[in-house]
């Protein structure tokens, strides 16, 4: 069974830019969720997902977005990239339906390789 | 507020020792997991274990215990007989049930380096 997979795995953009990352979770997964990653903040929760619609969103400026197509791959666009956006971006999938319930808190996220987006 | 706290930035252990990686949590939601994670240098998260707060026995899964102690907020990570490859960052974390959905919130981590 294919792990969860993000492309591209590296990346450099110049400030300014805007940049599109993708995530292709699990099949059957249709719960998808971003990290950031960097030295100082650690991991940060951006927003999740489940079917096409955003459950959850972290403490993230407006240039920060995504979303989900119908076949559960999910995509986050990092619009006017600044330097202290250089991070490993790592995609998460979960198998189950999201909701209320004690299930979800054990619920094993599933997560992939992460893109490393260098800013320049 | 949620918080993880990981106060141990980096951490030595000889092979085939055993090990602990603290975690401290704040929540006020009563219903709660934890979680630990590897990230070895290649940047994928790995899951280790899972404990539920209402869980009345510590969780086990192979070479990896989890020491939780409810009343002082407290879940720590053992991992006995040590190996060359577990040297990688650990991640102590925590999803609120009242939250929703998957959104997790990870502690700083704890860098581990076994030594032959």
């Amino acid at each position: 069974k294919a792990g969860v997979t993000q492309t591209p795995r590296y990346l450099i953009k110049t400030r300014g830019q805007q940049v599109t990352l993708s995530c292709s979770p699990i099949s059957g997964h249709r719960s998808v969720s971003w990290y950031q990653q960097t030295p100082g903040q650690g991991l940060q929760f951006l927003f999740e997902y489940f079917s096409e619609t955003q459950r959850n969103k972290g403490n993230f400026p407006g240039r920060f977005s995504g979303r989900q197509f119908s076949n559960s791959r999910s995509e986050m666009n990092v619009s006017t990239l600044e330097l202290g956006d250089s991070a490993l971006y790592l995609c998460a999938s979960s198998p189950k339906i999201p909701g209320q319930g004690a299930w979800t808190l054990n619920t094993e996220a599933f997560f992939g390789q992460g893109t490393r987006l260098t800013v320049v | 507020a949620q918080k993880i706290t990981q106060t141990q930035p980096g951490m030595f252990v000889q092979e085939k020792e055993a090990v602990t990686l603290d975690c401290t949590y704040d929540t006020s939601d009563p219903s709660y997991g934890l979680f630990w994670y590897k990230q070895p240098s290649s940047g994928e998260m790995i899951f280790l274990i899972y404990q539920g707060s209402y869980d009345q026995q510590n969780a086990t899964e192979g070479r990896y215990s989890l020491n939780f102690q409810k009343a002082r907020k407290s879940a720590n990570l053992v991992i006995s007989a040590s190996q060359l490859g577990d040297s990688a960052m650990y991640f102590c974390a925590m999803r609120e049930l009242n939250t929703g959905g998957f959104k997790t919130i990870f502690g700083a981590g704890t860098r581990l380096f076994v030594k032959a």
